[in-house]
């Protein structure tokens, strides 16, 4: 089975643009989450998507948004890119059973110059 | 809010020696509880959980932790490391009702020494 997929893993971006990345669940997953890791502030939740839904979220301001579509991949998006965003970030599926833990994948590290 | 507190940032020990990893959380209801581990370029990969049941829980490559309830805690362990236990470790609750969000820890960076 394979596991989960995030495009592309390295994105050098210039302050003020937007990006979007990418996350493939594995197969038979519903739910996905999005989470920010950097050195000071650790691993950091953004949001989940289950059944194309956002059923929670995290502290982030508006600029950081997502979506998911009806075969379970996951988009983020974030606009007006600042320096603090730069960060390694990671995304989880879960199956749709309670008591499951989360997999993650590989991560796609922004730069924000 | 749920926080979760790791109380070791770094850790440097010589393989063989046994490793013990704290991690408190603040949440008063039910909670399922992890322990992740990220080895250098890796991702993060699922080292034991905890759901209900046996407090005392084995996961991969040797470890194991404790559940506490009343005193809110799930610490790592592992009675003789190697070298490629290095990595960062942590740990992670979920509460219930809140979907698959995670609360992390702030990590701890343990070095085995070869």
């Amino acid at each position: 089975k394979a596991g989960v997929t995030q495009t592309p893993r390295y994105l050098i971006k210039t302050r003020g643009q937007q990006v979007t990345l990418s996350c493939s669940p594995i197969s038979g997953h519903r739910s996905v989450s999005w989470y920010q890791q950097t050195p000071g502030q650790g691993l950091q939740f953004l949001f989940e998507y289950f059944s194309e839904t956002q059923r929670n979220k995290g502290n982030f301001p508006g600029r950081f948004s997502g979506r998911q579509f009806s075969n379970s991949r996951s988009e983020m998006n974030v606009s007006t890119l600042e320096l603090g965003d730069s960060a390694l970030y990671l995304c989880a599926s879960s199956p749709p059973r309670v008591n499951t833990e989360a997999f993650f994948g590989q991560g796609t590290r922004l730069t924000v110059v | 809010a749920q926080s979760v507190s790791q109380h070791n940032h770094h850790v440097i020990l010589s393989e063989a020696a046994s490793l013990e990893l704290g991690c408190n959380y603040s949440y008063g209801g039910t909670v399922n509880l992890f322990w992740y581990v990220q080895y250098p370029g890796q991702h993060l990969q699922l080292l034991l959980k905890y759901f209900s049941g046996d407090p005392l829980v084995k996961g991969i490559k040797g470890f194991e932790a404790e559940f506490i309830k009343s005193k809110f805690s799930f610490n790592l362990r592992k009675p003789s490391v190697q070298w490629s236990d290095t990595a960062e470790y942590f740990c992670a609750v979920k509460e219930e009702a809140a979907g698959n969000k995670l609360t992390f820890g702030g990590g701890t960076r343990v070095l085995v020494k070869p």
